[in-house]
């Protein structure tokens, strides 16, 4: 069965600081990856995915990711962060032969001082 | 366009009663997903629907819960009779597609029983 490993479950950085949230993922056949980010107070909202190609995506607001596939991994990462990114973030995955069910993961908080 | 909305946003009812939540997907996206957090977990499957038929339910806990989509628009998931475990997060989400591009979520419905 697919699952997807957080490996942080709170972050806590200063503004201007650099930000890596690690995913590692369990299946061993293609998929589709995803980060997905919740404000407070709002939905959950995309914000990048991968399906094949340039394994370096970028998503909104100067998010990026990583695929590596020899690691099963699908790190976040931003290279200064604001106080705005103070949300929690969501890695998830979609196994290519099932076409459905997202398979999430425990989520990462990340807190961010002013 | 309209996101997938959801209702009510918030419910508390007591250990035993009953409680319908509902889910109106974006117009014209045929798949619809039922999702649940529990206590700052993953985020897990429940079931979806293409169109009225479901799709997958493997991830529906107990016979308590009971989800339809009548006629393939919105969607409702009754709990009944609902225990303190099912408290949580309740999201639904939709999508065009069988998910491979991700979903579009709704803002979640919080259930509390007490």
């Amino acid at each position: 069965a697919q699952s997807v490993s957080q490996h942080n479950h709170h972050v806590i950085l200063s503004e201007a600081a650099s930000l890596e949230l690690g995913c590692n993922y369990s299946y061993g056949g293609t998929v589709n990856l995803f980060w997905y980010v919740q404000y407070p107070g709002q939905h959950l909202q995309l914000l990048l995915k991968y399906f094949s190609g340039d394994p370096l995506v970028k998503g909104i607001k100067g998010f990026e990711a990583e695929f590596i596939k020899s690691k099963f991994s699908f790190n976040l990462r931003k290279p200064s962060v604001q106080w705005s990114d103070t949300a929690e973030y969501f890695c998830a995955v979609n196994a290519y032969s099932s076409a459905s069910k997202i398979i999430f993961g425990s989520g990462t908080r990340l807190s961010i001082r002013p | 366009e309209a996101g997938v909305t959801q209702f009510p946003s918030h419910s508390v009812i007591e250990k035993g009663q009953t409680v319908t939540l509902r889910c109106d997907p974006i117009s014209g996206h045929d798949n619809l997903y039922w999702y649940r957090r529990v206590m700052g977990k993953e985020i897990k499957f429940l079931l979806h629907f293409v169109k009225e038929s479901k799709q997958d339910e493997s991830g529906m806990p107990n016979n308590r819960f009971l989800a339809e989509r009548t006629g393939g628009t919105y969607s409702t998931l009754k709990v009944q009779p609902a225990e303190l475990e099912d408290s949580g997060v309740y999201f639904c989400a939709s999508s065009q597609d069988e998910g491979y591009y991700g979903y579009t979520f709704g803002s979640g419905t919080r259930l509390t029983v007490v």
